[in-house]
């Protein structure tokens, strides 16, 4: 199976939180991140997380981490209309440094 | 200023023809990569590069080529393109040691 792993697709109520997961293989993943792609658009960095972590709070967003069992996620409270797009779970480990990325999430917000 | 810019944003070309994209940091970071994001919006690896050390993901066809003129520069050769080529390519550039890349709005290309 691919390394990184993410569900495609994600439908919510505005207002409500979205909770969008990642599955990893790699233990030795030592930086998580997540990217938001707008249409026509590049990658925006949401947030990240150190594998020393469990959870990190910013604003809206939350991301948990457990180790355990390999499964990285974000949360996003008071969901709305903008955060309409497609996020992208990303790992890089201690060794090369080089982000892989999920298949990435389209999360479509509805009123 | 674009942190991360990359030029043309849109490339239509022919088959077999050869074509660059240019791509610029003012980030002052070390590492600089080259993505591919296919259709199905999946980001794939293709290069990682920084004054030291060039990493290239062996799937990649060797008709592919990065080539750094400098530290702020990583640009993209492609020879004898390919219908199978057209996609979006990103430039990202980051720090080594926390990996955190910022991208540069894409390229996309279309081979017709």
């Amino acid at each position: 199976g691919e390394d990184v792993e993410q569900s495609l697709f994600l439908s919510v109520r505005e207002g409500d939180s979205s909770v969008i997961n990642c599955t990893y293989t790699d233990s030795s993943s030592t930086y998580l991140y997540w990217y938001k792609q707008e249409p026509g658009a590049g990658l925006q960095l949401l947030t990240y997380i150190f594998s020393n972590m469990d959870m990190k709070q910013d604003q809206r967003l939350t991301v948990l981490l457990n180790k355990k069992d390999k499964h990285l996620s974000l949360r996003i409270a008071d969901t709305q209309t903008g955060d309409s797009a497609i996020y992208f779970c990303a790992l890089a480990s201690g060794g090369s440094y080089i982000p892989t990325f999920g298949r990435g999430t389209s999360l479509i917000v509805h009123p | 200023d674009t942190a991360v810019s990359q030029t043309p944003k849109y490339l239509v070309t022919q088959m077999g023809n050869d074509k660059s994209i240019k791509c610029e940091q003012n980030l002052g970071h070390d590492t600089m990569y080259w993505y591919k994001q296919d259709s199905k919006k999946f980001l794939k690896i293709m290069f990682s590069y920084n004054n030291k050390e060039l990493i290239i993901n062996e799937t990649v066809p060797n008709r592919f080529s990065p080539k750094s003129p400098d530290k702020a520069h990583l640009n993209l050769h492609i020879n004898s393109l390919e219908l199978g080529d057209s996609a979006v390519y990103f430039c990202a550039s980051s720090h080594p040691r926390d990996s955190q890349a910022f991208f540069g709005q894409g390229t996309r290309l279309t081979v017709v």
